[in-house]
């Protein structure tokens, strides 16, 4: 099926460090959509880029949506203690209905 | 408002059994989806319904049935478990996936078939 290739995996970062990580595929998206999850709860929304292009923020986080629309980056700016958790990027494959979702970056953030 | 509410929240089951997974939600929406978490694997998607009397398959279809009678409601059936199926379970909605920023997720049913 179809997959999103989100990178890195894992991160193990000291507060303060800016992270960044990002999703590709060999598919076009129109939507791409940033998510982060906390343990023992369904994943929230945080981020959504609906134009190619596209730069977007929330706070200390800024997406983009890649110029191909094959591709996304999540920045967390000057992290702290509750940033920990996964975070999946989503995307709306063409013109279907369907969500796909990344395979996640587990995040962990040390004093 | 209670969101989208997913019953039971843990479940444990012997291989052959059948269950079914409950996913409400009271936000009307039209779309919703049901998908499956396992470690390394992400969030893969194995039915989904884009309006009552509507479902289609998604990734990994095989070994569950969903039917959509009410816009409330979309359970999510497994009529014969097996080991592969150990999974956390998610329910989630929409008003419109990718025009109005994804889905709203439930908190998980955590199932494990032994």
């Amino acid at each position: 099926g179809q997959q999103l290739n989100q990178s890195p995996q894992s991160m193990f970062i000291q507060e303060g460090e800016d992270v960044s990580m990002n999703c590709t595929s060999s598919s076009i998206f129109n939507t791409w959509l940033w998510y982060k999850q906390d343990p023992g709860e369904g994943p929230v929304l945080l981020i959504a880029l609906y134009k190619a292009g596209e730069l977007t923020s929330n706070g200390r986080l800024t997406a983009q949506f890649g110029i191909t629309r094959k591709d996304s980056f999540l920045n967390i700016s000057a992290s702290i203690p509750s940033d920990v958790g996964i975070y999946f990027c989503a995307g709306q494959l063409g013109n279907t209905d369907k969500l796909i979702f990344g395979t996640g970056t587990r995040l962990q953030v040390f004093p | 408002n209670a969101g989208v509410t997913q019953t039971p929240k843990f479940q444990v089951l012997k291989t052959g059994q059948s269950m079914t997974l409950q996913c409400a939600q009271d936000m009307n929406h039209e779309y919703m989806s049901w998908y499956r978490q396992d470690p390394g694997m992400g969030l893969r998607l194995i039915h989904y319904s884009v309006g009552a009397g509507i479902t289609d398959q998604g990734e990994v279809p095989n070994g569950y049935n969903v039917s959509r009678s009410t816009t409330e409601d979309f359970p999510l059936r497994l009529l014969s478990a097996a080991p592969s199926q150990t999974s956390v379970y998610f329910c989630a909605s929409s008003y419109s996936p990718g025009a109005s920023g994804g889905y709203t997720f439930g908190s998980g049913t955590r199932l494990t078939v032994v």
